[in-house]
């Protein structure tokens, strides 16, 4: 069975410090990985994702991830963090199965909150 | 353009009201899905509707009745609702790959009275 794990219900770092939310994973075929952020009282925005090819992925607002298939992780990262990225952060998986069932459904962590203190 | 949009924003409905949320794309996905999410948890997924057909249905209760009149737009139906349905709905789009990114609106915010 697909699933994602967040080891952390909370990150706290210092403004301009680097941030690390860690994401680990479980599929049966090949997965394609994805990072949303959640503001309070809003929707999901996307971020990043990785399908194939390069392992180290950028996205939106500063953010990359690196694709660990060894270790079945994708840890999304910030090379200095604002206060502004203060938020709740959520890893995803589909894997290849295909579309349609639960197979092909998108399967979320539990999200890490992200506190970055000035 | 990315933006799905949902109408309204809050609701507050009583257990005997019938109330609709509607919830619109214009990117040409022809995936649409709700989702419900309560505080501080992920989204679970709710239904799925595919080139306007629905399939998925995540053991929903009757009283949640989504719909779909074009590829566009998607509907879901409220009635007797419960106070624990107090959730977001979120509303998502996408196309039909499993590589394809979903989409999200800025949800309603429902409250059961």
């Amino acid at each position: 069975a697909q699933s994602v794990a967040q080891p952390e219900d909370q990150v706290n770092v210092a403004e301009g410090n680097p941030l690390t939310v860690k994401c680990t994973y479980s599929v049966s075929g090949n997965p394609y990985l994805f990072w949303y952020v959640q503001y309070p009282n809003r929707g999901l925005q996307f971020l990043l994702k990785y399908i194939t090819g390069d392992n180290l992925v950028k996205g939106s607002y500063g953010f990359e991830a690196e694709f660990n298939k060894s270790q079945t992780s994708f840890h999304l990262k910030k090379p200095s963090a604002l206060v502004s990225d203060s938020a709740l952060y959520f890893c995803a998986v589909r894997d290849d199965a295909g579309y349609g069932g639960s197979q092909g459904n998108l399967i979320f962590g539990k999200g890490t909150k992200l506190s970055v203190k000035p | 353009d990315t933006e799905v949009t949902q109408t309204p924003k809050h609701l507050v409905m009583g257990m005997t009201n019938k109330k609709s949320l509607k919830c619109e794309q214009h990117m040409g996905h022809r995936a649409m899905y709700w989702y419900k999410q309560k505080a501080k948890k992920p989204p679970e997924l709710m239904f799925v509707y595919s080139y306007e057909k629905l399939s998925i249905n995540e053991s929903v209760p009757s009283r949640f009745s989504p719909e779909c009149p074009n590829s566009s737009l998607l509907n879901l139906h409220l009635h007797a609702l419960q106070p624990e349905d107090s959730a977001l709905y979120l509303c998502a789009s996408s196309q039909l790959g499993s590589a394809d990114t979903q989409y999200f609106g800025p949800g309603t915010r429902l409250t059961v009275l």
